[in-house]
Order: structure tokens, then C-alpha cells, then sequence
């Protein structure tokens, strides 16, 4: 079965800081993986997705995410965290519709000035 | 441009009061969903659809019913209202097709008291 770890459940960063968001995941094939950001308030908002080509893969809002094909990991980076970037990120596995789609449990991002 | 519209945002039922929980989108969309969130637990598909006139269960089905007479609307039928059903509840929509964007209504908090 697939599944999604997000081992950190919240992150504090200092703005201007860089940001690394982890996410291993176990899926049989090559998958999809998704970033997914909410917003306090909000519904999910994709930021980004992979799931063939070059492994580096660029999102909205300058966020980036790479893979690691031997290491099982989809990380989030962004060279340069911004205030609103405070929100919860989500990462997810799957190919298919989303009804075959696994989300992971979550990381809280704060942002401290 | 609405994208996905739920209604009502808040709501506190009683124990073993029932509600509808609105879902529309506007994108034309084949396939929408229903998922819970709860805290620390990430995102669990109740039940999703890929058309009109076809629905399926997903992961937590228990306690609710769902259905889909038209393209735009999805609505979530809670019976029987349980303390176990109080979640933060998400509509989405997508396209059909592995790797597509999931678009999010901003979602109902539902407290059973």
C-alpha cells in the first residue's frame, strides 16, 4: 500500500531563512507527488507535482521540490521564506484520480521575523 | 471566477441531528470529492464521484451518504450526527486523469456537540 510520512509536524523559521520541508514516501511504481500548501482558513492549493522528467521540479510562490528516486523523498525547499508563506504543507502520493491519491499528515510552517 | 464553493463555513449539529454540507463548482470538472480533516491526521476521503449519476466510497464512508445529480453540485448528507463527525470537511474537484490539479472549496467546520 502507499503512504506518505511527513516526519517534522512543525517548523519555525526565522524570515529570510531557508526553508526545507521533508517528505519520504512508499508507493510500488514511479508515482505522482504532489506539494499542497493551505493557508489558515483555506482549502489546498497545489504548489507543485512530479512524476517524470528532470527531478527538480519548480512550483508556484518560488517554491521548489527534487527527487530522490533512492532515497524514497519529495522535499519542498525555498531559497528565501517570506511571512506568508505561514501555512500548513501537505505532501501526497499517488497516480490515478485523487481518489487514489494518499495525502500525508501535515507540516505547520511558521514564520518568525 | 468561483472554482469551488461550499456552504455553510460553520456549523454545530446535536447528537443525532442530520445536515447537507453544499458542494459546487463552476470548472466543469468530472471528478469531485469529499474529504474530512482532522488534526495531525492529514486528509481522508470519504466519498468521491467521477460523474454525474456515479458515486463511490472512499476511505471513511461511515456516516455519511453523498450524491451526484448534475456536474457542478456534490452534496455530503451527514446522518445521525456523532461527536466522531466533528472534522473540518473539504470539497474538490479535478479533471479526470493521473496528475492533475485538485481544486479545494475552502471547507465546513462541523462541530457535534
Amino acid at each position: 500500500a502507499q503512504s506518505v510520512t511527513q516526519p517534522d509536524i512543525h517548523i519555525t523559521v526565522s524570515e529570510g531563512a531557508s526553508l526545507e520541508l521533508r517528505c519520504n514516501y512508499s508507493y510500488g511504481a514511479t508515482p505522482y507527488l504532489f506539494w499542497y500548501v493551505q493557508s489558515p482558513g483555506q482549502g489546498l492549493q497545489l504548489l507543485l507535482k512530479y512524476f517524470s522528467g528532470d527531478t527538480l521540479v519548480q512550483g508556484i510562490k518560488g517554491f521548489e521540490a527534487e527527487f530522490k528516486r533512492s532515497q524514497s523523498s519529495f522535499n519542498l525547499r525555498k531559497p528565501s521564506v517570506h511571512w506568508s508563506d505561514a501555512a500548513e504543507y501537505f505532501c501526497a502520493v499517488g497516480a490515478g484520480g485523487y481518489q487514489k491519491v494518499t495525502f500525508g499528515t501535515g507540516t505547520k510552517l511558521q514564520v518568525i521575523p | 471566477n468561483a472554482g469551488v464553493t461550499q456552504t455553510p463555513k460553520f456549523r454545530i449539529l446535536k447528537i443525532g441531528q442530520s445536515m447537507t454540507l453544499q458542494c459546487t463548482q463552476d470548472m466543469n470538472h468530472n471528478y469531485m470529492y469529499w474529504y474530512r480533516q482532522d488534526p495531525g491526521m492529514g486528509l481522508k476521503l470519504i466519498y468521491y464521484s467521477v460523474g454525474a449519476g456515479i458515486t463511490d466510497k472512499g476511505e471513511v464512508p461511515n456516516g455519511y451518504n453523498v450524491s451526484r445529480s448534475t456536474t457542478e453540485d456534490f452534496p455530503l448528507r451527514l446522518e445521525l450526527a456523532a461527536p466522531s463527525q466533528t472534522s473540518v470537511y473539504f470539497c474538490a474537484s479535478s479533471s479526470p486523469g493521473a496528475g492533475t490539479e485538485a481544486f479545494f472549496g475552502q471547507g465546513t467546520r462541523l462541530t457535534v456537540v
